[in-house]
């Protein structure tokens, strides 16, 4: 079972920045927060992932909370193309990725 | 870098036929590749993972002689959907990951209908 919740969906103004929240309050000590996103009948899509520290790619910021039970993905300036469904994943000890539903996140112009 | 390619992209078979598909990384060595389906609407579904040289573990609910699965090289892992039905049709995502087995990176997915 996935071991995050997201919201169900979202809107985001085109430019804007877009926050998108993960709750991931059974995490332990050593397991990272991964992000993907997913546009329409693609694979999905690695966008950045964390353990403790904050993280910044040239794709999102990724900020966690000290007690790690909670994460958002920030996408600083939103644009049509970021509209996809994005998934917050924490694996298990196998390394397996069990997905949960995801935030639709729709950029509106 | 980090590129995982899938052949082919979409098939259409007949009901009662095998339909093998390919998952290659591309630029890395592979040593756990995933398997997942996704039906319409819904979310990926592991369905099993598949550590080169070694028997694939199935997720509960996945019939293993019915999805074979073979990673015999560290680039290399195939699904083998085996007496397809149209409740088989579904698009067919691999993942790859490499040494340190911390990202997966994701093939472009295989859409297969069975008719």
């Amino acid at each position: 079972d996935a071991k995050t919740t997201q919201p169900t969906s979202m809107d985001c103004a085109e430019g804007r920045a877009a926050n998108l929240p993960c709750n991931h309050s059974t995490i332990s000590g050593n397991e990272y927060v991964y992000w993907y996103r997913q546009i329409h009948s693609q694979g999905p899509q690695y966008i950045i992932h964390g353990l403790k520290n904050n993280e910044t790619n040239e794709m999102a910021s990724l900020i966690i909370t000290e007690d790690r039970k909670s994460s958002t993905l920030i996408l600083p300036h939103a644009t049509l193309r970021d509209t996809a469904v994005y998934y917050c994943i924490v694996p298990n000890t196998g390394n397996q990725f069990y997905f949960g539903t995801g935030t639709s996140l729709t950029v509106i112009p | 870098g980090a590129v995982v390619s899938q052949h082919p992209s979409r098939v259409i078979c007949k009901s009662g036929t095998s339909v093998k598909i390919e998952c290659r990384s591309l630029d890395f060595q592979a040593t756990t590749m995933f398997w997942y389906r996704q039906f319409p609407k819904k979310s990926l579904m592991l369905m099993a993972t598949s550590n080169e040289g070694s028997k694939a573990t199935y997720e509960q609910g996945v019939e293993k002689d019915k999805f074979l699965i073979n990673h015999a090289s560290l680039t290399l892992s195939t699904l083998t959907v085996t007496s397809a039905h149209p409740e088989d049709s579904s698009f067919y995502i691999c993942s790859a990951a490499g040494w340190t087995q911390e990202t997966q990176y994701f093939g472009p997915g295989t859409r297969l209908l069975v008719l």
